[in-house]
């Protein structure tokens, strides 16, 4: 598939190892932030989403969590698995209503 | 379901030539969206439709002109594509009007202008 990013940052981690992904997001007045994943050659897939109300929202195997104080979203992926390799997306609502700002991503590679 | 689906799947153009993307869902959704994204970069917001009838500018609109044929579908073209035009576009839809829900992403559309 092509690449979907040239120079992305990249974290490598062992097979079975927790996965941490992080985001800095630029608007304070956002109030809904979204983490995607995406595979080579494939559209961007939904992983989780959490709204400023919360500081922390869990999923099957996926934690995200906001620290509104530093404007900082993490993605927690526990128990890493080949299928994991990807790169991953944040994303914020810029409080206008109707767009996502996406940030440039990370690519995460996870050894066997 | 099929979900998000946009056609074709691949495109080699030449500069000045023009083109539509197309993009369909059958989720019911209200909102529909063209992103383009370039190596390095994030996606970034052409043109939106939150609702059947309406269209609005997103980040990067120059170049590109969008339709909102029916609830379902929400075409994009250009009209004389530029090499500055190549790229991966993704088409996005929403069940509500503003974007503070799930967006559900089609497989994308690739672009080469020479």
């Amino acid at each position: 598939g092509e690449s979907v990013g040239l120079h992305l940052p990249t974290l490598s981690v062992q097979e079975g190892d927790n996965s941490i992904i992080n985001c800095a997001y630029s608007n304070s007045a956002s109030d809904y932030f979204i983490w995607y994943k995406q595979e080579s050659g494939k559209g961007p897939q939904f992983i989780i989403d959490i709204r400023s109300n919360m500081d922390k929202r869990q999923g099957q195997r996926v934690t995200v969590l906001l620290n509104k104080t530093v404007k900082h979203l993490s993605l927690q992926i526990a128990a890493t698995q080949p299928g994991d390799s990807a790169v991953y997306f944040c994303a914020e609502n810029n409080n206008a209503g109707n767009m996502l700002t996406f940030g440039g991503g990370t690519r995460l590679m996870v050894k066997p | 379901n099929a979900g998000v689906t946009q056609t074709p799947k691949f495109q080699v153009l030449k500069t000045g030539q023009s083109m539509t993307l197309q993009c369909a869902q059958d989720m019911n959704h209200n909102s529909m969206y063209w992103y383009r994204q370039d190596p390095g970069m994030g996606l970034r917001l052409i043109y939106y439709s939150a609702s059947e009838g309406t269209t609005d500018k997103g980040e990067v609109p120059n170049g590109y002109n969008v339709s909102r044929l029916n609830k379902r579908e929400f075409s994009l073209r250009l009209e004389s594509a530029a090499p500055s035009q190549t790229s991966v576009y993704f088409c996005a839809s929403t069940v509500a009007g503003i974007a503070k829900n799930i967006q559900y992403f089609g497989a994308g559309t690739r672009l080469s202008v020479l």
